[in-house]
């Protein structure tokens, strides 16, 4: 398979407790996006790679999230000292930017997190 | 900041109707729109993608619109099926990001 790979899939945790998701794109993609979705609501942006930079973040993305993107290949999603408000489904996405035409988005299946 | 909506949040039809989907949004500085398909818990699947100088695509049964001076699209869906029960998200691009719509749920009965 060669889409956007999510690991893992799903994950349950009790408040306080550290997590991390890792995000495999499409190997010759150079962004790569994170994005949050709640029940009912779209994908909120969180933060976006061009290969290896961390380019943007959004305020949605407290100090307990940090993203890394190293090498420019795979991504990892910490949350520190996960809150009950931080369950949602975790998206990545990957593009291959060529101006000057913007890439279509591939989505990985998420990885929904649970904060008990 | 870009707002983006989609009417109707919900639809319910049976099969073989026509339907369209539409999206608005608020700042017409976009590179490119895109609708996408999400089945409950699930990812989300590109549709369409319209660059900002195109006005339409079609893929199969599907045909978006563009019109970008007027903050519009619109998803036509041709002869609906039960299979194409799921959500659709109308998606546009700013300088890095897309922001996304609610969504519109979709429900084909047999």
């Amino acid at each position: 398979d060669t889409g956007v790979s999510q690991n893992p899939r799903h994950k349950i945790t009790k408040r306080g407790q550290n997590v991390t998701f890792r995000c495999d794109p499409i190997s010759e993609h150079n962004r790569l996006y994170w994005y949050r979705q709640t029940l009912g609501q779209g994908p909120e942006f969180l933060t976006y790679f061009q290969n290896e930079a961390q380019l943007e973040k959004s305020r949605l993305l407290s100090d307990r999230f940090s993203a890394e993107r190293p090498k420019g290949s795979f991504s990892t999603l910490e949350i520190q000292r996960t809150e009950q408000g931080d369950s949602a489904m975790y998206l990545c996405a990957s593009s291959l930017d060529a101006p000057p035409l913007t890439g279509e988005l591939f989505f990985g299946e998420g990885s929904r997190l649970t904060v008990l | 900041k870009q707002e983006v909506t989609q009417i109707p949040a919900a639809l319910s039809v049976p099969e073989g109707e026509n339907l369209v989907l539409n999206c608005s949004f608020t700042d017409s500085a976009i590179y490119n729109l895109q609708w996408f398909r999400q089945d409950p818990g699930k990812g989300l699947t590109s549709l369409l993608l319209i660059q900002s100088s195109q006005r339409e695509q079609t893929s199969g049964r599907l045909n978006a619109s563009l019109d970008k001076s007027s903050g519009r699209s619109t998803l036509y869906i041709a002869a609906s099926q039960p299979g194409d029960s799921a959500t659709y998200l109308c998606a546009v691009e700013g300088y890095s990001t897309l922001t996304f719509g609610k969504g519109t749920m979709l429900l084909v009965s047999p």
